[in-house]
């Protein structure tokens, strides 16, 4: 079974620092470009960054950039997002996302959660 | 910037009923980078229809979008108890960099 399996979440202080960690099973991890969704508390859906399946290349949003980093261990099928300096508004929901088909979050994880308070 | 406008923002339906969803873009869409999400509460979205008007694997035929251009449409042709949740458009554009876009949602509720 495909399965995105997200960890790390918890409550920060305003410019705090944390890791997100995604575990991946049930596909080839290496041969698919990956992604981190983020839901603030009664939101809508925000796209934070996404990774090239060799780990080389990435993007980020406006709202996350320079301050976030996205990385990956294909040997051992997972995704990482360093947060740094976070702010309130980065307290969401965040998830794990497989991009097969071209553009599309094809796959999701349940979700981790980061909550940004002092 | 690209801009999703998803309308309306809540649908009062009943079971058994056609449901019509709106996704205009503020700029025009690759038809191939246009996705449909459901997302109910408490759960992760999932992938209902990409390439504006491909089910994804698993997905009923009641569902289908259709589109191009600036406007896109997600029909739910009669609705099942289950169908009652939000659901997102997104798009896909690869200019200088990639960016990802969702509308703000469309909640489907019971009348």
């Amino acid at each position: 079974e495909v399965q995105l399996l997200e960890s790390g979440g918890d409550l920060i202080h305003p410019g705090g620092s944390l890791r997100l960690s995604c575990a991946a099973s049930g596909f080839t991890f290496d041969i698919y470009t990956m992604s981190w969704v983020r839901q603030a508390p009664g939101k809508g859906l925000e796209w934070v960054s996404v990774i090239d399946k060799s780990g080389e290349i990435t993007y980020y949003a406006d709202s996350v950039k320079g301050r976030f980093t996205i990385s990956r261990d294909n040997s051992k099928n997972a995704m990482f997002l360093q947060m740094n300096s976070l702010r309130a508004g980065d307290a969401a929901i965040y998830f794990c996302t497989r991009i097969g088909i071209p553009g599309t979050f094809e796959i999701w994880g349940l979700g981790t959660t980061v909550t940004v308070s002092s | 910037e690209m801009v999703l406008t998803q309308s309306p923002g809540t649908l009062s339906l009943s079971p058994g009923e056609r449901a019509t969803l709106s996704c205009r873009a503020s700029q025009g869409v690759d038809s191939r980078y246009l996705a449909w999400y459901q997302q109910k509460p408490g759960q992760a979205p999932r992938l209902l229809i990409h390439a504006s008007s491909r089910r994804a694997t698993g997905i009923p035929d009641r569902f289908s979008g259709s589109g191009s251009g600036t406007d896109f449409t997600l029909t739910i042709s009669r609705l099942e108890p289950e169908d009652f949740a939000v659901y997102y458009c997104q798009q896909f554009g690869d200019g200088n960099s990639p960016r990802y876009s969702f509308g703000q949602g469309t909640k489907v509720e019971i009348k």
